[in-house]
């Protein structure tokens, strides 16, 4: 059983440009969570997913940041026009129920701008 | 809303010394309680989790944690560490599903912790 599987592992942009960072998750799961590392910070959600549906965006900034879900493929996390400040690990999760407790975390996509 | 503190950003410690990583958490309701590990350029791996029931949950790698709900505390230990334990460590909460919340984690800012030969 395949775990949760991210790619890129490692992406680089120039400011302003997009990047689009996919997440497939766990078979049998359904439950999408991103989350963000910035250097010297902890972990930090962004947006809870289900199959088409965003649920919780809470954690996602207000501008060039989106998220989706689709029925068939994986979770996609875009940022438009990339600033030097979106240099992170984004890491996604992936859960078979909400609230199910457990979380499955993936290898996360090392973002660089440059 | 929820929080996390972790004591301590570091920890150094002798091969097969014991060691305690501490956390301390605030929350306005319930919530279930998580420590994972991270090695160096990889994802986070689950440890152990309090969910209810006994206080002192087991974990994987020989790592226990007992939830304090007094202190506000789930503190995590192992007895003898080994080369191998140094990573950082992360402890979550999440509020309790019959608040639906979605389950997402709150985490801590993480503690690092090397093992010394």
């Amino acid at each position: 059983n395949a775990g949760v599987m991210q790619n890129p592992r490692h992406l680089v942009r120039r400011r302003g440009q997009e990047a689009r960072l996919r997440c497939s998750p766990m078979k049998g799961h359904s439950h999408v969570y991103w989350y963000r590392q910035l250097p010297e910070e902890g972990l930090k959600f962004m947006v809870y997913l289900q199959k088409e549906n965003i649920i919780d965006e809470s954690g996602m900034p207000k501008e060039r940041f989106s998220a989706e879900f689709p029925k068939e493929g994986p979770s996609i996390l875009r940022i438009q026009q990339v600033v030097r400040g979106d240099s992170a690990a984004y890491f996604c999760a992936s859960s078979p129920r909400e609230g199910n407790y457990e979380q499955y975390f993936g290898p996360g996509t090392r973002l660089t701008v440059t | 809303a929820q929080s996390v503190t972790q004591l301590d950003s570091q920890v150094p410690v002798f091969e097969e010394a014991p060691v305690e990583l501490r956390c301390n958490y605030s929350s306005s309701v319930s919530v279930y309680l998580f420590w994972y590990v991270q090695y160096p350029n990889q994802g986070l791996q689950l440890l152990l989790k309090y969910l209810s029931g006994s206080t002192l949950v087991k974990g994987i790698n020989g790592f226990e944690a007992e939830f304090n709900k007094s202190q506000t505390s789930f503190h995590l230990r192992k007895p003898s560490v080994h080369i191998s334990d140094t990573a950082e460590y992360f402890c979550a909460v999440s509020a309790a599903i019959l608040y639906n919340q979605g389950g997402k984690l709150i985490f801590g800012q993480g503690t690092e912790l090397s093992v010394k030969p």
